[in-house]
């Protein structure tokens, strides 16, 4: 089976750094996603991670370690409208046009 | 910008009755998946279809079936609604391997 776990819910201050992490544990691997979706509208996509290591884009980097089945999504200068959930998903088996699996999503509530 | 269009943002229907939700997109997407997003359950995929005509199982394909008579449209068909079907259900599209699209969301609702 597939599972991939992240935390349910997160607060962090308006201005801060907030990581939020993903284990997965899944029969094949061929890319991890980040997608952030505002209440009550569709998940838009972040970052893709195929590869071990960093990628950024502006204030959103996403990590990635394939030996230890690990991604985080790492939010710098928090604003409020960051407050949103964000879902982790992995594309699995390593080829083909197979749908992704996606984590439960974890809720981050920005404070001021 | 890719735009997946889904019909209806809300729906509410009785119990036992059929159940269309329409989705189309207009970046001629050989992909396209059909979730549902429950509270603590997150997104789960009920159908996938990576052609015209063809269609794959998902996680939750029991209560529903789906039709792709077009490349750009993928309906989901509820054929007798049930109560443990309210849910939000989203659509989305991918070419190849690349990122989903997703469309708003239909959140339908059955008494």
């Amino acid at each position: 089976g597939q599972n991939i776990d992240q935390p349910t819910e997160m607060t962090a201050t308006e201005g801060a750094i907030v990581q939020i992490n993903c284990t997965y544990q899944t029969s094949g691997f061929n890319g991890l996603f980040w997608y952030q979706q505002h209440a009550g509208e569709a998940p838009t996509f972040l970052s893709y991670n195929v590869l071990d290591g960093l990628e950024e884009k502006g204030r959103f980097s996403s990590f990635l370690s394939r030996s230890k089945g690990y991604s985080y999504l790492l939010l710098k200068e928090l604003q409020m409208k960051d407050s949103a959930s964000y879902l982790c998903a992995v594309r699995v088996p390593a080829s083909g046009n197979t749908p992704l699996v996606f984590g439960k999503g974890t809720r981050l509530s920005v404070i001021a | 910008d890719v735009k997946v269009t889904q019909s209806s943002r809300y729906l509410v229907k009785r119990t036992g009755e059929k159940v269309f939700l329409e989705c189309v997109q207009d970046m001629d997407h050989e992909n396209m998946f059909w979730y549902r997003q429950d509270p603590g359950l997150g997104l789960r995929l009920i159908y996938f279809s990576y052609d015209v005509k063809m269609k794959e199982k998902g996680d939750i394909p029991e209560g529903y079936s789906v039709s792709r008579e077009k490349k750009e449209r993928f309906s989901l068909i509820l054929e007798s609604a049930s109560t443990n079907q309210t849910s939000m259900y989203l659509c989305a599209s991918r070419s190849g391997a690349n990122v989903l699209t997703f469309g708003a969301g239909s959140r339908l609702t059955v008494l």
